[in-house]
């Protein structure tokens, strides 16, 4: 069974510009959360979907962060226009039914210059 | 709301040597409690978790952790350590009702001496 996977592992974009990040999660997993680290910073929660539906996005920065889900499968995080201090460690995690496991995918490195 | 504190941003310890990782929480009511291990240029892996039950719970590669209620703590601990456990470990908690997103402390980075 394959994992949580993410894409691109890494990206290197300029101030101001638009980034994309891809989430696929584990096939028939309802849940999909996404996370982000900043440099020596903890891991924290940025929103949770159940299926197409977000269930709680009280961890979004602002209004440049837009995640979608459509059709309850896959998942993007748009960073529009992205500043400086959303430079990190994007991570994407799945989990069948909502008290389950999270399982997280290898993360994507976004540096904003 | 919850918050968790892992002393120590790195720890070293010599192979053979017993690993301790510290782990703190606060939280209104007991919640569920995780270490996740993220070795180099991978993701998050699950190592083990506390949610109901036995509080001492035995995880992958040799590692466990026991639920100490009175002191908010869930420590990691192995006998033995292993050139391969360098990585960085994360704790984290989640409530047992309500909102299931983790809550992480800031990560302690294990370096194994030989």
């Amino acid at each position: 069974e394959a994992g949580v996977t993410q894409f691109p592992s890494h990206s290197v974009i300029e101030k101001g510009q638009t980034v994309t990040l891809r989430c696929d999660p584990i096939s028939g997993h309802d849940n999909l959360y996404w996370y982000r680290r900043v440099m020596g910073k903890e891991i924290k929660f940025l929103l949770h979907f159940v299926k197409e539906s977000k269930q709680d996005e009280s961890g979004m920065p602002n209004n440049r962060f837009l995640a979608e889900r459509t059709g309850g499968t896959y998942s993007t995080l748009k960073v529009q226009p992205a500043e400086l201090e959303d430079s990190g460690v994007y991570f994407c995690a799945s989990s069948q039914d909502l008290r389950d496991t999270q399982y997280f995918g290898p993360g994507t490195r976004l540096t904003v210059l | 709301a919850q918050s968790v504190t892992q002393l120590g941003s790195h720890v070293s310890v010599s192979e053979g040597a017993l690993v301790l990782l510290r782990c703190n929480y606060s939280s209104s009511v007991p919640p569920y409690l995780f270490w996740y291990v993220q070795y180099p240029n991978q993701g998050l892996q699950l190592l083990l978790k506390y949610t109901t039950g036995a509080t001492l719970v035995k995880g992958i590669n040799g590692f466990e952790a026991e639920f100490k209620k009175s002191e908010t703590s869930f420590h990691l601990t192995k006998p033995s350590a292993h050139m391969s456990d360098a990585a960085e470990y994360f704790c984290a908690v989640r409530r047992v009702q309500g909102a299931q997103k983790l809550v992480f402390g800031q990560g302690t980075r294990l370096t194994i001496n030989p």
